[in-house]
Parts: C-alpha cells; structure tokens; sequence
C-alpha cells in the first residue's frame, strides 16, 4: 500500500493561498488521493479527491500530474478557521469492499492573522 | 455533516471492565468503521462491517470486538479494558467502496486507569 510524504508544518496568513504537497512515489494503478482535514477533538473531514488532472470544489483544489507520484492541495484564500492538521492519503480499495485509509502524521497548518 | 453519532463522548473506567461504544448513523450507509487515534500513530483501523452481521478486522483488533445488528448501529466493546486502550475512538460511515470516501464520527475519548 502506497506510503505518503507531506511536510509536517506549514504557516501562512490570513488571505493567502495555501499549498500542500504529498508526495506517494509507489502509488498504484487503481489507487486514488483523499484529504482530510481534522480540528482537535474533531473527527477527520473529507476534503477532497482525485485521480487524476485536476479535482475543484467549494473549499479546495486538487492537482495531480500525469506520474501521480505526487499531489498538490491547494486551499485559496485561507482564514483562521482553516488552522488544522491535513491528511494526504492513498486510497486502495481492498477485497471486502472497503477502503483502506493509511493516515500518517499529517500537515499541521497554522494560520496567522 | 455526515449524520453520525457517537456516544458516550467521554468515557473513565478502570482496568478490567467492560466498556461498549456505540456509534448510530442516519445515512443508512452499508459500511461502517472503528479507528482509534494515538499520537504518533495516526488513525489506525480496528474493526470495520460491510453489512448487518457482516464484520472483519482491522490492522490493531485484539482486545476488542464488534457488533452489528441493525444497519444504523456499529457497536465497538473492550471485554476487559486495558490501560494500553485509553484513546480517541472514531467511528466512520461510507456508502460503499471504490470512491466512496469515509465520513468520520467527532470521537469518544476513553481514559483507562
């Protein structure tokens, strides 16, 4: 199963845009990229995924190159409330059905005014 | 939010006792987990139900076991509670697998003296 890199803290500021990079250099053919963002005392919040190219919704981006070795979150405009710790994860979908999360140690991103 | 919850929240029992989680959703989602998350080991899969009745282990399940009799409810109990279990319990909900992601509970924190 597909190990991630990501770093293990970031600062910005208010307004700016935030970018995550993870790297999973032995992801496989199937796999595909989740995030999550947890609050403490919270449970981890599904953000976004993708497979390929380029993921959007309402709070994030997604890019993936054509290798997928790597993947960049992208958070614009970032404010307080987005302080949180960030999971890339690698998803493989097992026999059984189920999804198998591996969550590593996580970014910890930490928004100033 | 995914409509899941956990109880108790909070939780202080002694070694040796019993203790049973409960989580209850209202997504009517087929597959439901139990992860517990300790520092500087991320989340890590316990057990985990593909259906009523339909249960399977995880990466860390000895010393617990599950129990699923309706759809809506995914019970998680430590027959004899160590203090090596004291933790944050999450439990989490997805449709089905492939890309269905997993929605996670707020947590039980569980303190084992």
């Amino acid at each position: 199963l597909a190990k991630t890199t990501q770093p293990i803290s970031m600062d910005s500021y208010e307004g700016q845009e935030v970018n995550i990079t993870c790297s999973h250099n032995n992801i496989a053919t199937n796999d595909y990229i989740t995030w999550y963002q947890q609050f403490p005392s919270q449970g981890p919040r599904f953000i976004i995924q993708g497979y390929k190219t380029k993921v959007t919704n309402e709070v994030a981006s997604l890019f993936i190159p054509a290798d997928r070795k790597s993947s960049t979150l992208s958070l614009p405009r970032v404010s307080l409330s987005d302080t949180a710790v960030y999971y890339c994860l690698v998803v493989t979908a097992l026999s059984g059905g189920y999804n198998k999360l591996i969550f590593g140690a996580g970014t910890r991103l930490a928004v100033h005014p | 939010d995914a409509g899941i919850t956990q109880s108790p929240r909070h939780k202080v029992t002694e070694t040796g006792t019993p203790v049973t989680l409960r989580c209850h959703q209202t997504e009517n989602h087929r597959y439901m987990y139990w992860y517990r998350q300790d520092p500087g080991h991320g989340l890590r899969l316990i057990h985990y139900s593909y259906g009523v009745k339909d249960t399977d282990k995880g990466e860390v399940s000895d010393g617990y076991s599950v129990s699923r009799s309706k759809t809506e409810d995914f019970l998680l109990t430590l027959e004899s509670a160590t203090s090596s279990q004291t933790s944050v319990y999450f439990c989490a909900i997805s449709a089905g697998a492939g890309e269905q992601p997993q929605h996670f509970g707020d947590g039980t924190r569980l303190s084992i003296l």
